[in-house]
């Protein structure tokens, strides 16, 4: 079975200040790790994922995210942040032959102020 | 391309009632998936189909039933519905045969209360 953590609740940050999401997960079979987005009042879309390659990966709007297997970790980065980035982000993991279930961690709430 | 739609928004019930949920998606994806999300707990999977004519159950399936009668259409029923169904619906769809690595899109949710 594969679980996942995200490690903050909530993260209040500056704008144009640095931010860091914490994602750690945990399973037997190797799994791709995926970053969603929820802006307010709407659904879930995708920010970045992990397939194979560099374990580096970047969104379109200057997030990134490293895939750390020794430390079984995908944390998201973004060096400088806007307000138009509140929002709640997920961090998920699907296991291979699973049917491209996803596994959800619970959340963080990323709250950007001016 | 609306993409995946869900019908209704919002929607108000007493225990005990009953109501269908629908999901909607254009873009001829064979996986849709219905989620539901509470505060502090992510999104935990209720139910997915793999086609038309198929579903099985996900993490959390009890007090939930679900049907995909044509493949655009995912339907979620509450027979009897309780207060701990009170939650956001997400329904979302993926492109092909479920692999570990699509992206799954999702609709905006149904903001369902049970009193």
């Amino acid at each position: 079975a594969q679980s996942v953590t995200q490690l903050d609740s909530q993260v209040p940050v500056f704008e144009e200040a640095p931010v860091e999401l914490r994602c750690n997960y945990s399973s037997s079979v190797s799994v791709y790790l995926f970053w969603y987005v929820q802006y307010p009042n709407q659904g879930l879309q995708l920010l970045l994922k992990y397939l194979s390659g560099s374990t580096l990966v970047e969104s379109i709007n200057g997030f990134e995210a490293e895939f750390n297997k020794s430390q079984t970790s995908f944390h998201l980065r973004k060096p400088s942040v806007h307000i138009s980035d509140t929002a709640e982000y997920f961090c998920a993991v699907s296991a291979l032959n699973q049917g491209g279930k996803l596994i959800f961690g619970q959340g963080t709430e990323l709250s950007v102020k001016p | 391309n609306a993409g995946v739609t869900q019908t209704p928004k919002f929607r108000v019930l007493k225990t005990g009632q009953s109501m269908t949920l629908l999901c909607a998606q254009d873009m001829n994806h064979e996986y849709m998936y219905w989620y539901r999300q509470d505060p502090g707990m992510g999104l935990r999977l209720i139910h997915y189909s793999v086609g038309e004519g198929t579903t099985a159950k996900g993490e959390v399936p009890d007090g939930y039933n679900v049907s995909r009668l044509k493949k655009q259409n995912f339907l979620l029923g509450l027979e009897s519905a309780a207060p701990s169904q009170t939650s956001v619906y997400f329904c979302a769809s993926s492109l092909t045969s479920g692999r570990a690595s699509d992206t799954q899109y999702f609709g905006p949710g149904t903001r369902l209360t049970v009193l």
